[in-house]
């Protein structure tokens, strides 16, 4: 039982590039998560989805795009990535909307140069 | 969101018990109180999560006051694995939950 994995786990950009961060999970979860971690911000929710084909803004969503096409999968993408979305991206998935049931994956370390 | 605040940091040498506060004024009726831990270049985990009075597991305890405006959570015995951050979070179903910057632990040796 793989969990939650993120594809890729490290990647460097040149500013205006584009790229997909995968994540999937095994676990039949409804909801998926992405969070951004920066030194000292703690982690900021990006997008989350709560089912198959559903997507929704979090508190830092500008930026990103996201889509649910199946339910195990949930891929963030950088149309035209920028310096400041240098950072640590972390994928999660729950099976309801309970606090305790987040499943975090081990996180995506993107550098924007 | 429902916000929390927490030290920003704590040290403890090893063996002893640790014990990070966390504030949350605005705490509705339904909202559970839950915590997590995050190892240097790891997603956080779920330690312990309650709703009043007291809650123990074997990693954790977490201690509610009656009006559940904060929240101590209690590490017996600390060692040096034990050094991470530790994030509070409040909320009910529905919720998108605030992980803030958490509390960050070094157990001293």
């Amino acid at each position: 039982n793989a969990g939650v994995t993120q594809t890729p786990k490290f990647r460097v950009l040149k500013t205006g590039q584009s790229m997909t961060l995968l994540c999937a999970q095994d676990m039949n979860h409804e909801y998926m998560y992405w969070y951004r971690q920066d030194p000292g911000m703690g982690l900021r929710l990006i997008h989350y989805s709560v089912g198959e084909g559903t997507t929704a803004k979090g508190e830092v969503p500008d930026g990103y795009n996201v889509s649910r096409l199946k339910k195990q999968n949930f891929l963030l993408g950088l149309e035209s990535a920028a310096p400041s979305q240098t950072s640590v991206y972390f994928c999660a998935s729950s099976y309801g909307r309970g606090a305790d049931g987040y499943t975090f994956g081990s996180g995506t370390r993107l550098t924007v140069v | 969101l429902a916000k929390t605040t927490q030290p920003i940091s704590m040290d403890s040498y090893e063996g002893q018990e640790v014990n990070i506060t966390c504030s949350h004024n605005n705490i509705a009726t339904n909202d559970y109180i839950t915590w997590y831990q995050q190892f240097p270049s790891q997603g956080p985990r779920f330690i312990i999560q309650g709703y009043k009075t007291k809650v123990t597991n074997e990693v954790a305890s977490l201690f509610i006051p009656a009006d559940r405006k904060s929240s101590t959570l209690s590490l017996p015995r600390v060692s040096l694995s034990d050094t991470a951050v530790y994030y509070c979070l409040v909320g009910d179903t529905g919720n998108q939950f605030y992980f803030g910057t958490g509390t960050s632990l070094t157990v001293i040796p």
